[in-house]
């Protein structure tokens, strides 16, 4: 069945500090790739997608590549900030398009 | 545009008893999920509906979780009876086409049961 694995955390940085967090799959087909956000005391908001293989997701300052030969897809930012502090979630819907599978969600904290 | 709504916002139980999640999707979302979040762990579907219809209850155990969604619009979560393992954050989501794509999910139930 369809897997996502990320880089064990928590990830702790400064701020203006680059990020990465990494993120693996395993899947039949061709998979729509998510990275959604969850900040404290607020339900998961969806970050980027990609939906096809070499395709870059990007959105407030986040960028991620869908990358099939390594199945990857991992995140990245070049300046965070304190207030990306939350947890990361990678996902990917299978071919029937809705099922979402999860991986384990990386908490990040930036500090001042 | 209204978010999607879920009560209660926190709930502590023993084992043994019953308890019920409300949600209400964004209007005019035909699809609703309902995901299971256990600490430190990623989200994991628990039922997918189409209006009033099941679409995925797969990952449901059913021996003691029971989903409806009366009308095609709100939707009523139940485990009766709960155990310890069943502690989680019960996320509810919704999206126009049944698309992936265009999910949009609950601040969720954090649920403790002792």
């Amino acid at each position: 069945g369809n897997s996502v694995t990320q880089m064990e955390g928590p990830v702790t940085l400064s701020e203006e500090a680059f990020l990465t967090i990494n993120c693996t799959y395993t899947a039949t087909g061709y998979p729509s790739l998510f990275w959604y956000v969850q900040y404290p005391g607020e339900g998961l908001q969806l970050l980027l997608k990609a939906t096809k293989a070499d395709d870059k997701g990007s959105n407030k300052g986040f960028e991620a590549t869908y990358r099939k030969e390594t199945t990857s897809f991992h995140l990245e930012k070049g300046s965070v900030q304190v207030s990306d502090s939350a947890v990361y979630f990678c996902a990917l819907s299978g071919t029937s398009g809705s099922r979402l599978t999860f991986g384990e969600g990386t908490q990040l904290t930036v500090n001042p | 545009e209204a978010g999607v709504a879920q009560s209660p916002r926190y709930k502590i139980i023993e084992k043994r008893q019953s308890v019920a999640f409300w949600c209400n999707p964004i209007s005019g979302h035909a699809t609703l999920y309902w995901y299971q979040q256990i600490l430190g762990q990623g989200p994991k579907l628990l039922i997918q509906f189409q209006n009033n219809g099941v679409v995925d209850d797969s990952q449901l155990p059913k021996d003691r979780f029971s989903a409806e969604r009366l009308k095609g619009v709100d939707s009523t979560l139940k485990i009766q009876p709960a155990k310890l393992e069943d502690s989680a954050v019960y996320l509810c989501a919704s999206s126009l086409v049944g698309s992936a794509e265009k999910l949009f999910f609950g601040s969720g139930t954090q649920l403790s049961v002792l």
